[in-house]
């Protein structure tokens, strides 16, 4: 049980592009789901966070405007990182609240050439 | 301000050489302290909560430990599969939105 995917699992996109992550949690509801960022060699970065009807919370320094976050019912949200550049290439995973923590997707990695 | 911090930063192993790794913790109010294991490439899996000092969680050759202060991962006679980061988080008795504080990780390679 408590299983969160994400697709596409890996993208490569042309600078100036916008790219979309979904993430679902497959066998349980998530009022709450949350989107990191990790660099090579470097623990999570939290993003923001997202309960599902109502606007995402973004950390300080993250820009809403760049990384829209949407999670329209209990077991999808998504991300989409508008107008993406080279800067924006990382990996972004997600994660979902379970019933005693959260649990966490594949990832994402993301190429911007 | 919640603080974790993980120590050491790297290990290596020999294949049957048990160690632990350590997590200490500034919170105000533990809910509960969390352990994941994240290989390259992929997102962290799951794999304790611990909420109260004393208790103590087992899964096949790991062991979690909890203090007030600080938490333990034991790994006993560790096999090369058991290679990877391992990431301690603490959720604030405070937090309504179920935000977890992660350490930077302790990056663990056992040799055959």
């Amino acid at each position: 049980g408590a299983v969160v995917s994400q697709h596409p699992s890996w993208v490569i996109c042309k600078s100036g592009t916008s790219v979309k992550i979904e993430c679902r949690s497959l066998d349980f509801q998530a009022t709450t789901m949350f989107w990191y960022r990790q660099f090579p060699k470097q623990s999570l970065m939290l993003m923001a966070t997202s309960n599902e009807g109502s606007k995402a919370t973004y950390e300080q320094g993250v820009e809403k405007d760049k990384f829209l976050i949407n999670h329209a019912s209990l077991t999808l949200s998504t991300l989409t990182v508008t107008s993406a550049h080279p800067e924006d290439s990382s990996f972004y995973i997600c994660s979902a609240r379970g019933w005693n923590t959260q649990y966490f997707g594949p990832g994402t990695r993301l190429t911007v050439l | 301000e919640d603080q974790v911090t993980q120590s050491p930063e790297a290990l290596r192993l020999q294949e049957g050489e048990s160690s632990s790794l350590n997590c200490s913790y500034t919170v105000s109010g533990l809910r509960g302290l969390f352990w994941y294991r994240q290989d390259p490439g992929k997102g962290p899996e799951f794999l304790f909560t611990l909420y109260s000092a004393g208790e103590e969680k087992e899964k096949e050759r790991l062991k979690a430990t909890l203090t007030k202060k600080e938490s333990f991962l034991h790994i006993t006679a560790p096999k090369p599969e058991d290679s990877a980061t391992y990431l301690c988080a603490v959720l604030p008795s405070l937090s309504n939105d179920y935000k977890l504080s992660f350490g930077a990780g302790t990056t663990v390679t056992v040799r055959a």
